[in-house]
């Protein structure tokens, strides 16, 4: 089976850093996604790691530790429209590359 | 490019009836995914269907089923609808095997 948590919720300041946490258990693991989902819209793709690492992608990075189970999502210079649910969420080894979602972290970022 | 596009965007069922929702990928994407997102269980994969022939599947009862057509528009039904089955249903397309998927809007089921 697999396993994955993620903060409920955490809230922050506009134009401050916010780190979001991601730990999962799974056999078979390829690689780990970061979703960004506003509230009623469409999940939408923000990163997917394969090696251990961290990979920045503009105001956003993605981390992984493979041998500790471990990714985080890094957002700085937050901005108001940063305010959405992030969803942490794994693939199996075989290929299809289909996620496996946790139940998301939902970041308020404040004025 | 247009992205992907779903219809209805909006159901409401009674419990015991069935329905189908259908999904257009974006242009030249051959694989289509159904997820169920729901507050209590988050997103879950259902199934993808890629070339017609469904690919990968996910932990749904049978009442769940789904098929695509030559054109890559892909379809899913639900049977003998549940109070549970209320959920947003999500398609998204990727052009084969790529890791990256593009999501539609969405479907808002709710079942009385």
């Amino acid at each position: 089976g697999q396993n994955i948590d993620q903060p409920t919720e955490m809230t922050a300041t506009e134009g401050a850093i916010v780190q979001i946490n991601c730990t999962y258990q799974t056999s078979g693991f390829n690689g780990l996604f970061w979703y960004q989902q506003h509230a009623g819209e469409a999940p939408t793709f923000l990163s997917y790691n394969v090696l251990d690492g961290l990979e920045e992608k503009g105001r956003f990075s993605s981390f992984l530790s493979r041998s500790k189970g471990y990714s985080y999502l890094l957002l700085k210079e937050l901005q108001m429209k940063d305010s959405a649910s992030y969803l942490c969420a794994v693939s199996r080894a075989g290929g299809s590359y289909i996620p496996t979602f946790g139940r998301g972290t939902s970041l308020i970022v404040h004025p | 490019k247009a992205g992907v596009t779903q219809t209805p965007r909006y159901l409401i069922k009674t419990r015991g009836q069935q329905v189908t929702l259908s999904c257009s990928p974006i242009s030249g994407h051959r694989s289509v995914s159904w997820y169920q997102q729901t507050p209590g269980q988050g997103l879950q994969f259902l199934f993808e269907y890629f070339s017609e022939t469904q690919r990968n599947k996910g932990n749904f009862p049978g009442r769940f089923s789904g098929r695509q057509f030559s054109n890559s528009r892909s379809e899913m039904n639900v049977s003998t609808l549940e109070l549970g089955d209320s959920a947003l249903y999500l398609c998204a397309s990727r052009p084969g095997q790529d890791y990256e998927q593009y999501f539609g809007p969405g479907t808002r089921l709710t079942v009385t």
